[in-house]
């Protein structure tokens, strides 16, 4: 089955620098790529998501990169404020419904 | 407005003991599914049901199970609750058809003693 590998697990910036969490999947059958934010004590919310017949992404601040080759994809934070400190979660699915399978998450620290 | 509710918010449960917890949604979405998160093991799925009398068992599924009698509710039951399963565990749903994205419910804060 799919397995995604999720990195750094923690990961500590000063205010206004860019972030940057990198998972890579197994399965190359999987075409869904979305990531989640979770802030302490609520629930994940999705953010973004990229499927796999683009290569780039981009919302605001945030952006997400593929690389279907190499089995990769990464999230970008640009210009970053202390509201974006979260734990961010990538996930992978074959698509339509499903199921996603999650990294274990990056704890995301913006230091003002 | 459409939603995903999870209940209770908080149990405390004794080894041993059977426990459900509730998931309720009222957008009809089709998909349903329960997760529990663990310090270090993030998001693992223990069931997920595609439609009414559909279950399927996730990456965790031991000790848990789950029924869909109707769209709305995939209530989740630990037969015999041990310490293992004190977690946390959200449920979320997805429509087929309408994007891939799951939306979660608040989560569920279980303690097992």
């Amino acid at each position: 089955g799919e397995n995604v590998e999720q990195h750094p697990s923690t990961l500590s910036v000063q205010e206004g620098d860019s972030a940057v969490i990198k998972c890579t999947y197994s399965d190359s059958a999987s075409n869904y790529f979305p990531w989640y934010k979770q802030e302490l004590g609520k629930r994940p919310q999705l953010i973004i998501d990229i499927r796999s017949n683009v290569g780039e992404k981009k919302d605001q601040r945030i952006a997400v990169t593929l690389n279907k080759t190499a089995k990769h994809f990464s999230l970008h934070i640009t210009e970053t404020q202390p509201e974006d400190s979260a734990v961010y979660f990538c996930a992978a699915s074959k698509g339509g419904s499903e199921k996603l399978v999650f990294g274990k998450g990056t704890k995301l620290t913006v230091n003002p | 407005d459409a939603e995903i509710t999870q209940s209770p918010r908080h149990k405390i449960t004794e080894t041993g003991r059977q426990v459900t917890l509730a998931c309720h949604q009222t957008w009809n979405h089709n998909n349903m599914f329960w997760y529990r998160q663990d310090l270090g093991h993030g998001l693992r799925l223990i069931h997920y049901s595609y439609g009414v009398q559909d279950t399927n068992k996730g990456e965790v599924s031991d000790g848990y199970s789950v029924s869909r009698s109707n769209t709305e509710d995939l209530p989740l039951t630990l037969e015999s609750a041990a310490s293992s399963q004190t977690s946390v565990y959200f449920c979320a749903s997805s429509q087929t058809g309408r994007g891939d994205e799951q939306f979660f419910g608040p989560g569920t804060r279980l303690t097992v003693l």
